[in-house]
């Protein structure tokens, strides 16, 4: 597609329940990252994928977080057991190829923990 | 560890007035910078770069300022229109890495 497209685009979910958000980066990208921004805070890196290479996830803030990436492409992001912490707008992005080239923003899924 | 700072969280700036936004950062590492901008309930887009090699980049009403020595860039905006108005985020990479990014300035022009 032309942008990077992610889903749900709003997301009210009970507490403990589990919730898995979907990221389709632009058509070949090979890194994608999703990063999350809670009300009034600034963009917290999440994890990177990087084409065949293992992720970086040493943002993911517990456990309860998993994310993978199915054929160098679509990524999900799971959330287990959710918390009202974990209340949040969660932005997937792409880049393409090497460093140094722009990386661009999906709209963000929009997680309500009640 | 915060390796991106943006120690000013708004900034309101008069409609046809230059808009400097300003960011700090800790690692020398990074070689690659970025500003954001982000609307409300929208996802951030990408506003201009700026690679370590260089000190300043143009892009119309948008100028980059890198200063390596002191760890700092600036954005300018000149003149600064209503349409301006949004939550500025710089960033910084280095290599094949994850962007880090500052928490954000919250810029209002004003009519």
């Amino acid at each position: 597609g032309a942008g990077v497209s992610q889903s749900p685009s709003n997301k009210v979910t009970e507490k403990g329940k589990d919730v898995e958000l979907r990221c389709d980066p632009i058509s070949g990208h090979t890194a994608l990252y999703w990063y999350r921004q809670s009300l009034g805070q600034g963009l917290e890196f999440l994890i990177y994928f990087q084409g065949n290479s293992a992720p970086d996830k040493s943002g993911l803030p517990s456990d309860r977080f998993s994310a993978e990436r199915t054929g160098g492409s679509v990524s999900t992001l799971t959330i287990q057991r959710t918390q009202q912490e974990d209340s949040a707008v969660y932005l997937c992005a792409s880049r393409q190829g090497a460093a140094g080239n722009t990386i661009y923003f999906g709209e963000g899924s929009w997680l309500t923990v009640v | 560890d915060q390796q991106v700072k943006q120690n000013s969280p708004s900034l309101s700036v008069q409609e046809g007035r230059i808009s400097i936004l300003n960011c700090d950062y800790t690692n020398s590492m990074f070689d690659y910078f970025l500003w954001y901008k982000k609307y409300p309930a929208e996802g951030p887009t990408f506003l201009i770069s700026i690679s370590s090699i260089k000190d300043k980049n143009e892009d119309g009403r948008f100028t980059v300022f890198l200063n390596k020595s002191a760890k700092h860039l600036s954005l300018h905006i000149v003149p600064s229109q209503p349409g301006d108005s949004a939550v500025y985020f710089c960033a910084a990479s280095w290599g094949a890495q994850k962007l880090v990014f500052g928490q954000g300035t919250r810029l209002t022009i004003n009519p």
